[in-house]
């Protein structure tokens, strides 16, 4: 079965410090995406990044970069200078090639950040 | 950048009943899909919004329940059919293929809020 794991139901940082969110998964396959969304208490999802398994290199976009490692199956979340707007639910996502657009999610860490 | 709105934001309703919620987006998408979130949990996919055709629904969601409409590229409509209290979720659309970017990229429509009395 396609699973995503993500083993920090909450997290703290303080403002302007870096903080990563672990988010492991199953599968069999070997072409798929990866992404973490943002979900504040608006409730609006928000694509955060994305990463794509064939490309060795790790994403990034301005503040927030992954650590991808295909063969442990392992995808984290680093966020640096942690502003406050940064204070959401994190929701890592896995969709496979074959999948036709299916995501499936993991059940989310709720970030906080201190002031 | 595109916009992708639902309505309504929220409802309240009566169990037995059916609401129908619509997703627009302001420009045209290869791929529409809606999720469910229950309280507290992550989102599930309920099913692909198929333009033309009969949606493409996951396990354990059933067109009786929850049918779906797609007549062309930028519009999409689910209805909750014969509510429940377990059905008190919300409901958000999203879209791949959006300003040409590739499909398997989704974005969110910012979600119905439904609560069954």
């Amino acid at each position: 079965a396609q699973t995503v794991t993500q083993s920090q139901p909450e997290m703290s940082v303080q403002e302007a410090e870096t903080v990563t969110l672990s988010c492991t998964y199953d599968t069999s396959e070997s072409d798929y995406y990866l992404f973490w969304y943002k979900q504040p208490p608006s409730r609006q999802m928000i694509l955060v990044i994305r990463q794509e398994a064939y490309k060795q290199q790790n994403a990034t976009e301005n503040r927030f970069s992954v650590n991808f490692q295909k063969a442990a199956k392992s995808f984290s979340l680093k966020i640096s200078d942690s502003q406050l707007g940064d204070a959401a639910m994190y929701f890592c996502a896995y969709l496979p090639f074959s999948q036709g657009g299916k995501l499936i999610f993991g059940q989310g860490t709720e970030l906080s950040v201190k002031p | 950048s595109a916009v992708i709105s639902q309505k309504p934001s929220r409802d309240i309703c009566q169990r037995g009943t059916s609401l129908t919620i619509q997703c627009q987006v302001d420009s045209q998408v290869t791929m529409m899909f809606w999720y469910r979130q229950q309280p507290g949990q992550s989102l599930t996919l309920i099913a692909t919004a198929n333009q033309g055709s009969e949606a493409t629904y996951e396990s354990g969601f059933v067109i009786d329940k929850f049918p779906i409409s797609r007549p062309n590229l930028t519009f999409s409509t689910l209805t909750v059919s014969n509510m429940s209290p377990e059905d008190s979720s919300i409901y958000l659309c999203s879209v791949g293929g959006l300003g040409g970017r590739e499909i398997n990229e989704q974005f969110f429509g910012p979600g119905t809020r439904l609560t069954v009395l």
